[in-house]
């Protein structure tokens, strides 16, 4: 099954709160998890991205934490700023470097 | 730092009516990808091309689309007959290698 499942739809996060993002899946072959964010009217763009033989990547103020047994990973936003409002799909990787996208999620962060 | 390209940003259409979507990926990659996002969903996969030929494609990618990469830095994707449900984002993608895909602005294409 090459769905990956995302939640929560949106979240609206206070400046300087935490923004947590969770993404699921079923497939055991995927081998790869980036984390796109996308800007309106803008291609989505690589943030973070992890293997599944690792369980944690810190990039700055983003982290992805994988948790393999249970085919969950989730993006977490530290000390989220007005400028990281935006929407962010996870990703999986599969076949010849095919993505399969999770329906997204809106963060909105209020000053 | 380089970046792939698209053009037009947004294109309109009658149904029915054949387009082409032009992409510039990095000019030292080699996998190059076609991917949609319909409004308000998520971003879809629709066909992967290397070597001058389509690696893997979806169910979506039917007869009515065809790619091309008619010179050494053109990536095309055409619809030969639009229809309604083809309006939405497409985004062009490439990669040097087994990476992470390098995604283009978009072309929004509307079908009138």
């Amino acid at each position: 099954q090459q769905q990956v499942k995302q939640s929560p739809q949106s979240l609206i996060v206070q400046k300087g709160g935490i923004s947590i993002i969770n993404c699921a899946y079923e497939n055991t072959a995927f081998d790869y998890f980036p984390w796109y964010q996308q800007f309106p009217g803008k291609g989505p763009a690589l943030l973070i991205a992890i293997r599944p033989d690792v369980s944690e990547k810190k990039e700055g103020r983003f982290t992805i934490s994988f948790n393999k047994s249970a085919k969950q990973f989730s993006l977490h936003i530290m000390d989220s700023q007005p400028g990281d409002s935006a929407t962010y799909f996870c990703a999986a990787r599969y076949g010849n470097n095919r993505l399969a996208f999770g329906k997204g999620n809106q963060v909105v962060v209020i000053p | 730092e380089p970046e792939v390209t698209q053009t037009p940003s947004h294109q309109v259409t009658q149904m029915g009516q054949e387009v082409i979507l032009r992409c510039v990926p990095i000019s030292n990659h080699l996998y190059f990808y076609w991917y949609r996002q319909i409004l308000g969903q998520k971003v879809e996969f629709l066909v992967s091309f290397y070597n001058n030929e389509i690696s893997e494609k979806s169910e979506i990618f039917d007869d009515q689309f065809s790619v091309e990469r008619p010179d050494g830095s053109n990536f095309t994707l055409k619809i030969r007959s639009t229809k309604l449900e083809d309006s939405a984002m497409y985004f062009c993608a490439s990669i040097p290698g087994p990476d992470t895909q390098y995604f283009g602005p978009g072309t929004r294409l509307t079908v009138l």
